[in-house]
Formats: structure tokens, sequence, C-alpha cells
């Protein structure tokens, strides 16, 4: 099966500036995650979709984050406007529905913010 | 939410055998997963423990204890392919959420 998508892979932005990533999980899962990965350290979860609805943003800086899963299956994630310690590769997972079932990441966008 | 704690770095020898060890706050706990990632790669499933003992998958192993909210890792016969970041990340059943560790960098050296 395909595994998760994800667009672009690199983006350089100066701060201040907006930018937006996309991620398409795998099919069939109804359980989508972003997280932000900062050098040298494990994944931070942003914000947790079911479906299209919303699980979890308790971490999301919703002052500049915003991330919308419209119809259940692909998503986007925004930054506007976008700040240096934003700078950091953004994860988006799947899984299927249900207890402990296996995250399966994307490769990935690395977002520079100069 | 958890706290989940994890050496920073660790080196072995090709060949050796190390472990890699996780402790975690047990309130909402309902299971820990370790995952394995290459330098500049996504973070790949290696285990799922949600009951106490030691699962054995080929070179690697993974242990829970619940009660101690201590788990560990095990790789055997370690290869040069084998240097990566070990994550761990306990798992809160109340949502069906991760927790990530820091990760732990895994050097093997000749």
């Amino acid at each position: 099966e395909a595994g998760v998508a994800q667009s672009p892979r690199y983006k350089i932005i100066e701060k201040r500036q907006s930018v937006a990533f996309w991620c398409n999980p795998i099919s069939g899962h109804a359980t989508l995650y972003w997280y932000q990965q900062i050098l040298g350290q494990g994944p931070k979860l942003l914000i947790q979709f079911q479906n299209n609805g919303v699980v979890d943003d308790s971490q999301l800086p919703k002052d500049r984050f915003s991330a919308e899963r419209l119809k259940g299956v692909d998503s986007t994630l925004k930054i506007q406007p976008a700040k240096l310690e934003d700078s950091a590769v953004y994860l988006c997972a799947s899984s299927r529905q249900g207890p402990g079932n296996e995250q399966f990441f994307g490769p990935g966008t690395r977002l520079t913010v100069l | 939410g958890q706290n989940i704690d994890q050496p920073t770095e660790m080196t072995a020898t090709e060949g050796a055998i190390v472990q890699i060890n996780c402790t975690y706050q047990t309130s909402g706990f309902n299971g820990l997963f370790w995952y394995q990632q290459h330098a500049g790669e996504a973070p790949t499933f290696l285990s799922y423990n949600v009951l106490d003992g030691l699962e054995e998958k080929g070179r690697f192993s993974s242990f829970l204890s619940r009660s101690k909210g201590y788990s560990y890792l095990l790789l055997k016969e370690l290869q040069m392919k084998d240097s990566a970041s070990y994550l761990c990340a306990g798992y809160n059943n109340a949502g069906n959420m991760l927790t990530f560790g820091g990760g732990t960098r895994l050097m093997v050296k000749p």
C-alpha cells in the first residue's frame, strides 16, 4: 500500500511570511496527526484529526498555526506569519481508528525560516 | 500528559548488544511504542508493548514494566545500519495520542 505523502519536502522562507504543507494519509486511515520535530528532539504533536474532526490541538500555537482536513482525507497545515523558531521538520502521520494502532509517518517537510 | 525520559546518546560496537532505557509517568498510560529514525528520515515503527514482559522480534526486543513506568529496547548483533535515533513514545488511550521522548541517538562503531 502507498505510504503517507507530504509536500513540499523542503521549504525556505523569511520570517513573517506564510507557508502551507500538504499531507495525504494512507487510504482508509481515519486518524491523521501533524507533528513538529525540532532538530535533536522527539516529535511534538501539534494536532490530531479523527476523520475531519479535531481530537486534540492543545499544543498548536493557534495565533499563527492552523490546520484543516475538510473531506476527512487530505490535510493542510499553515503557518502565518512564520517565526525563526518555527524552523523544524513537520511530520504527518496516519493510523487506523482505535487504540494502540501503529502510526505511519510521511517523509516530512523541512522548514527553514530565515 | 506524560514525561518520557531516555538517554540522549549511546555508543556501541558492531556485533555487540545495547539496551536503551525509557522511563515514563504512568498517569493515563496505556502502552509504549518504540520507533527508529535515521537521520533525515521519518520514524518507522519497531514495537508496541501494552502488557508487562519482553517481546522479541528478530534482533530487536522490547520490555515493559507498567508498575515501574519503565521500558527498554534491546538490540542484539549490532550492525552499522542500526546507527539511528530510537524514540520511546507513551500511548494515552484517551484520544489515541502518543507522547514522544527526545530520542536516543545510537552510534555503532566498527
